[in-house]
């Protein structure tokens, strides 16, 4: 396995500009999450796919937010018009469902200052 | 309240001291427990894994479940430097992991 891979690292943007961020997940995995992380905070759950339907969105997820599956492959997630409480890390884990003690692998995660 | 709380620290520990972790929660439909470590700027690894009350040991890690207490416990023996992270509990409702629920994390320093 290669990980969980999330690009880019980091991304600095001016409030307001729309950013977009990328995850590879491991490469069987059919279950692909989206979570939030501020500092002092554990990670919050945004949404999560299998395949490439989206089957659950928090209520984190505000408009502003779009994520895409497509393929069933890799991910996107877009943030629209960013404020600058959207600063965070934004982390991406995949899964691989029925396999019982089904576990979370994470990437290094996407770190957005909103300025 | 919040469904998962846990000490955010920081906790100090001498190398070699064996390190106690907590987190209580009030959900009782939480059925299965993580235990996560993260270390500065790294996205969180799995550490342990369980769905039962008791004992779960992996080399110097060993995960305690209560639920009749809803309190979960990570406790590392021999700690060495390299432990130093943060250590975040995270509970599930179902089987699989859609929408696992974190504590704030812990932050541990193990000094040589």
């Amino acid at each position: 396995d290669t990980g969980v891979s999330q690009d880019p690292r980091h991304k600095i943007t001016k409030r307001g500009q729309n950013v977009t961020f990328r995850c590879d997940p491991i490469s069987e995995h059919n279950r692909l999450y989206w979570y939030r992380q501020t500092l002092g905070q554990g990670p919050e759950f945004l949404t999560y796919f299998q395949n490439e339907a989206q089957l659950e969105k928090s209520r984190l997820l505000s408009d502003r937010f779009s994520a895409e599956r497509p393929k069933g492959s890799f991910s996107t997630l877009e943030i629209q018009r960013t404020e600058q409480g959207d600063s965070a890390m934004y982390l991406c884990a995949s899964s691989h469902s029925g396999r019982g003690n089904e576990k979370l692998f994470f990437g290094s995660g996407t770190q957005l200052s909103v300025l | 309240q919040k469904e998962v709380e846990q000490d955010p620290g920081p906790l100090s520990v001498p190398e070699g001291a064996i390190v106690s972790l907590n987190c209580t929660y009030s959900n009782s439909a939480f059925q299965y427990f993580m235990w996560y470590r993260q270390y500065s700027r790294k996205g969180p690894e799995l550490l342990m894994y369980t769905y039962s009350s008791g004992n779960k040991e992996d080399g110097r890690f060993t995960a305690q479940v209560d639920k009749s207490s809803k309190y979960i416990s990570l406790f590392i023996r021999d700690s060495q430097p390299s432990d130093s992270a943060t250590y975040l509990c995270a509970m599930t409702t179902q089987g699989g992991s859609e929408k696992l629920v974190f504590g704030k994390g812990t932050k541990l320093t193990v000094n040589p």
